[in-house]
């Protein structure tokens, strides 16, 4: 089983969608929590930090279940410009407190 | 904003040369990283430096090597480069455990 594990889309929306990306890690030691988006053939960039209250940084709200080991990503009213590979990065404390990134799940905006 | 800089953007190298990938950072970070991303296989890390003169292996450091003399400064060596080296290298960097990482824009690496 993989360590990190997510949707595998793509996914492809027309503007204005709201789309909920799912993320599960199988390691309970998890401590930190990311989500990265990553356009092609660029480096990831930091989307947002997941906290276990939920946030939320405008159209975009993170949420976090350690019961379960989830993490979700939903983008609300989804522009032309959110299309990319959206990353699920956990942080694991035994891992020599390192990263272990989840494949992505693809997403395009449609006009 | 951090910034991540790697010294090339695109790189084109003969098989056996000595490759040397730099990375620099300007916001005083404690561990810098070095990892591989290629198609289907995700991102895996090649080796990581907790400090100056500290280095651990990650994931895949075979034919790899690394030197970090100063904070800011954190170098991926290829000893004698291979086509199967051929792939997009990411340096990052983060301010200490648990905080995100911040990623330099790679480099491309092309080993013919």
């Amino acid at each position: 089983r993989k360590e990190v594990e997510q949707d595998p889309g793509p996914f492809n929306v027309p503007e204005g969608a709201t789309v909920a990306f799912n993320c599960t890690y199988s390691n309970s030691a998890s401590q930190s929590f990311f989500w990265y988006r990553q356009d092609c053939r660029k480096e990831p960039k930091l989307l947002m930090s997941v906290y276990s209250s939920g946030n939320e940084d405008g159209r975009f709200t993170a949420q976090l279940n350690r019961a379960s080991q989830y993490i979700s990503l939903l983008i609300r009213d989804s522009k032309l410009s959110d299309s990319a590979t959206y990353l699920c990065v956990v942080n694991v404390y035994n891992y020599g407190q390192n990263f272990v990134f989840g494949p992505g799940t693809r997403l395009s905006v449609l006009p | 904003d951090v910034k991540v800089t790697q010294s090339s953007r695109y790189l084109v190298k003969r098989t056996g040369e000595k490759v040397f990938l730099e990375c620099v950072q300007d916001m005083d970070h404690e561990n810098m990283f070095w990892y591989r991303q290629d198609p289907g296989l995700g991102l895996r890390l090649i080796y990581f430096s907790y400090d100056v003169k500290m280095k651990e292996k990650g994931d895949i450091p075979e034919g790899y090597s690394v030197s970090r003399e100063k904070k800011e400064r954190f170098s991926l060596i290829l000893e004698s480069a291979s086509t199967n080296q051929t792939s997009m290298y990411l340096c990052a960097s983060r301010l200490v455990a648990g905080s995100p990482l911040h990623f330099g824009n790679g480099t491309r690496l092309t080993v013919t």
